[in-house]
Parts: C-alpha cells; sequence; structure tokens
C-alpha cells in the first residue's frame, strides 16, 4: 500500500511569486491534514479535511494561503503571493475516519519550500 | 489551549545505552492521546508510539516505551538499547478534547548515537 505522497520534493521561488503544493493520502483515508515547520520551530497544524469538507482550519496563517481538496481524494496548498516567513518545511498527513482514541495520522515526506 | 515542551534540543548517547527523551504537556482536556514521532534525515515522519490518556499502563513498541506519568503530565519516551539507525529528531505530540484530531508538537529534540 502507496504511504502518503508529496509534490514536489522540494520548492525554490521568489517573494511575490505562487506555489502550489500536493498531497496524495492513502487511499480510503478520509481524513487529511497540513501542516508546517518553519525553521527551528515546532511543527504546526495548519487545517483538516474530511473527505472535501474543511473540519478545522484554524491553523491557516492568513488569506494567502489557500487549500482545496475536490472529491475529497488529493489536496492542493496554494500560496500566493508567497512571502518570506512563509519558507519551510509543510507537511501532510491522513488517517482513517473514526476521531477518538488511537487514529494514526501518516505523514508524507513534506514539501520544503524556499521563498527568496 | 494544549502545549508541548521538549526542553532538550540535543541529546548525544553511546550506542547500545538507554535513552530519555523528556516529553511535558499541559492541556485541560479529561481526554487526549500523546504521540512520539520519529524523523530521520530522509526527512519523513514515522510514527512510534501512542499513549491514551485513560491508559493505565505505559505504551510499549519494541524497543520504545513511553514513560506517561499523568500527575506530572508528562509522557517521556524511552529507547533501550539505542543504535546508530536511531540518530534523528523526535517530537513529541498530543491530540486532545472529544472529537479533536490535529496534532499539536513540541519542538522536537536531536538524537545522535555515537559509535
Amino acid at each position: 500500500e502507496a504511504g502518503v505522497t508529496q509534490f514536489p520534493s522540494h520548492s525554490v521561488i521568489e517573494k511575490g511569486q505562487t506555489v502550489t503544493l500536493r498531497c496524495d493520502p492513502i487511499s480510503g483515508h478520509d481524513n487529511l491534514y497540513w501542516y508546517r515547520r518553519v525553521m527551528g520551530k515546532e511543527i504546526k497544524f495548519l487545517l483538516h479535511f474530511v473527505k472535501e469538507s474543511k473540519q478545522d482550519e484554524s491553523g491557516m496563517p492568513n488569506n494567502r494561503f489557500l487549500a482545496e481538496r475536490t472529491g475529497g481524494t488529493y489536496s492542493t496548498l496554494k500560496v500566493q503571493p508567497a512571502e518570506l516567513e512563509d519558507s519551510g518545511v509543510y507537511f501532510c498527513a491522513s488517517s482513517q475516519q473514526g476521531a477518538e482514541g488511537y487514529n494514526e495520522q501518516f505523514f508524507g515526506p513534506g514539501t520544503r519550500l524556499t521563498v527568496l | 489551549a494544549q502545549k508541548i515542551t521538549q526542553t532538550q534540543p540535543g541529546m548525544f548517547v553511546q550506542e547500545k545505552e538507554a535513552v530519555t527523551l523528556d516529553c511535558t504537556y499541559d492541556t485541560s482536556d479529561q481526554s487526549y492521546g500523546l504521540f512520539w514521532y520519529k524523523q530521520p534525515s530522509s526527512g519523513e515522519m514515522i510514527f512510534l508510539i501512542y499513549q491514551g490518556s485513560y491508559d493505565e499502563q505505559n505504551a510499549t513498541e519494541g524497543r520504545y516505551s513511553l514513560n506517561f506519568q499523568k500527575a506530572r503530565k508528562s509522557a517521556n519516551l524511552v529507547i533501550s538499547a539505542s543504535q546508530l539507525g536511531d540518530s534523528a529528531m523526535y517530537f513529541c505530540a498530543m491530540r486532545g478534547g472529544w472529537g479533536a484530531q490535529k496534532l499539536v508538537f513540541g519542538q522536537g529534540t536531536r538524537l545522535t548515537i555515537n559509535p
């Protein structure tokens, strides 16, 4: 069974440009999460999809970030326009439906975004 | 609000020794879960172990065990008989509240195993 995949693995863009990150969750996982780690800081939650619906987007930093999950499969995270402070590693995770108790989130390898 | 604190930015341990990575947490929720993840240099996040707040026994998974002290709000990870491949970043995380899904992470501890 394939794990969570993310594309691209690295992205280097200039300030003001647009970047779109993609995440393919494990097949059958209804829950999809985005997290990011800014250099030297803790990994922070961005948002959570259940199928195609945004369940919790309390971690989205501002309106330059737009996440979508059309059809409840893969998800994209667009940053437009990118700023220097957006640099970091963006992780995607997925889990099966079922909120309580042990519900492991499987993480992708991350996309390292560098904004120059 | 939930908070995870990992006070050890880096640790150096000799191969085959046991190592304890500290994690303390703060939450007002009665029901919560605690996780440890490993991130090797390749970047992927690997789940290691889980402890539920109502679990009476400490969780164990192979060489990993979680020393859960609920009254002290601590969830330390113990790795027995460390190996060179254990060198990595280790993150403690919490999921709290009924129905909550998001994980709150600590800043991580970089563990280096010396031969």
